[in-house]
């Protein structure tokens, strides 16, 4: 069965440091996608980042960033330079090939930055 | 380009009645996908569907129902609604199933129940 687990429900991080939320995985897949979305208080999900299982370098999209360690079944997004837009929640999900392409979410982390 | 369209935004509804929500992807995707969302749950898989088929489909009891139209337009339908199935159901369209396509999300469905 595929799990994603987040197990930080809230962080907080001042404004212009950088932050790390951690998101762990478990699948047997041998070939599966790991994406971080963002959930302003408006409501909508906004995609991030993209990180293939058998990519050899961690993905980048402007300020953020996914540190996968494989081995260990990590996919910790980072965030640089947080600004105040930043304060969100943000989904870890992966979707992988066993029984279709469904994507499952973990709980998410709330993110707070602070002026 | 336009987005993801869920229609209606708010819905309330009885206890026992039933509820078709609508979801339009972005053109030219092919893959739609139904979540639903409560603050106790979180983000719970209901549906994927591509090219008029369901792929996958979540925990959820057979009370919840979807489709998929050739023009990729999705609809769910929960019947005989109860008080727990109050939530925000989100739409999601991807491009393509598989490969790294994130999903676009529309603005959701807010559904109570009372």
């Amino acid at each position: 069965a595929q799990k994603i687990t987040q197990t930080q429900p809230g962080m907080f991080v001042q404004e212009k440091e950088a932050v790390t939320l951690d998101c762990t995985y478990d699948t047997s897949d041998p070939s599966y996608g790991l994406f971080w979305y963002k959930q302003p208080s408006s409501g909508e999900m906004i995609f991030l980042i993209y990180q293939g299982s058998y990519d050899q370098q961690n993905a980048t999209e402007g300020r953020y960033s996914l540190n996968f360690q494989k081995a260990r079944k990590s996919a910790n997004l980072v965030i640089s330079a947080s600004q105040l837009g930043d304060s969100a929640m943000y989904f870890c999900a992966m979707r992988g090939n066993t029984g279709g392409f469904k994507t499952i979410f973990g709980a998410g982390t709330r993110l707070f930055v602070k002026a | 380009k336009a987005g993801v369209t869920q229609t209606p935004r708010y819905l309330i509804k009885t206890r026992g009645q039933q509820v078709t929500l609508s979801c339009s992807p972005i053109s030219g995707h092919r893959s739609v996908s139904w979540y639903q969302q409560t603050p106790g749950q979180g983000l719970q898989f209901l549906f994927e569907y591509f090219s008029e088929t369901q792929r996958n489909k979540g925990n959820f009891p057979g009370r919840f129902s979807g489709r998929q139209f050739s023009n990729s337009r999705s609809e769910m339908n929960v019947s005989t609604l109860e008080l727990g199935d109050s939530a925000l159901y989100l739409c999601a369209s991807s491009l393509l199933e598989g490969g790294n396509y994130g999903y676009t999300f529309g603005s959701g469905t807010r559904l109570t129940v009372v």
